[in-house]
């Protein structure tokens, strides 16, 4: 069956640590993205790539870092400098323009 | 700039109807979605508008109005698998998508 999926599904790390959430896809979509999403609140887009070896900062690029080294593969790192990186990430992907988004099931990262 | 506008929660009997509403101002328009998301869950999509008008799917319909800014999700026959979050995304001109804040559906029976 063709999906996404993120891992891992649930994380813990400390103030100043870098982690890394995996996304994979096995669709054969172009576009992925990356979204945060805080309780209550909408999905805010941190990081796109429309085609491999090449993204995009969306609205709340700061504090992350994504590589798209793989077609398949779309990973991001939420690096010490994010300030508040407790949050609900999401992971996601379409053919080409976000027509129709097809997300993983998502990442929970809680900073203690 | 963006801006979204849907109601934070509403609450629904089973059976009834409820037309959740979303209203935008964006740079641009390319098209309008709905998705349903339940909790702790991702997204799912639901509906997409581009033109003015219905559009009919099952027991889901959505409407656009470009002119007004405005769209909306109907829900007929309410079940209480349908009570999750339901997020209206605009489509920019620049072909990137900006999310509502999402509006939460309660179902009581």
């Amino acid at each position: 069956d063709g999906g996404i999926t993120q891992s891992p599904k649930y994380l813990f790390r400390k103030e100043g640590q870098n982690v890394t959430l995996s996304c994979e896809q096995n669709l054969n979509h172009d576009a992925m993205y990356w979204y945060r999403q805080d309780p209550g609140q909408g999905l805010r887009l941190i990081y796109y790539s429309q085609i491999v070896n090449d993204f995009q900062k969306g609205d709340i690029a700061e504090g992350y870092s994504v590589s798209r080294e793989k077609k398949e593969s779309f990973p991001l790192t939420v690096t010490s400098a994010q300030k508040n990186p407790t949050a609900f990430y999401l992971c996601a992907s379409s053919i080409d323009r976000p027509r129709e988004l097809f997300f993983g099931e998502g990442s929970r990262l809680t900073v203690l | 700039g963006q801006n979204i506008d849907q109601p934070t929660e509403m609450t629904a009997t089973e059976g009834a109807i409820v037309q959740i509403n979303c209203t935008y101002q964006t740079s641009g328009f390319n098209g309008l979605f709905w998705y349903q998301q339940h909790a702790g869950e991702a997204p799912t999509f639901l509906s997409y508008n581009v033109l003015d008008g219905l559009e009919e799917k099952g027991r889901f319909s959505s409407f656009l109005s470009r002119s007004k800014g405005y769209s909306y999700l109907l829900l007929k026959e309410l079940q209480m698998k349908d009570s999750a979050s339901y997020l209206c995304a605009v489509e920019n001109a620049g072909n990137m998508l900006t999310f509502g804040g999402g509006t939460r559906l309660m179902v009581k029976p």
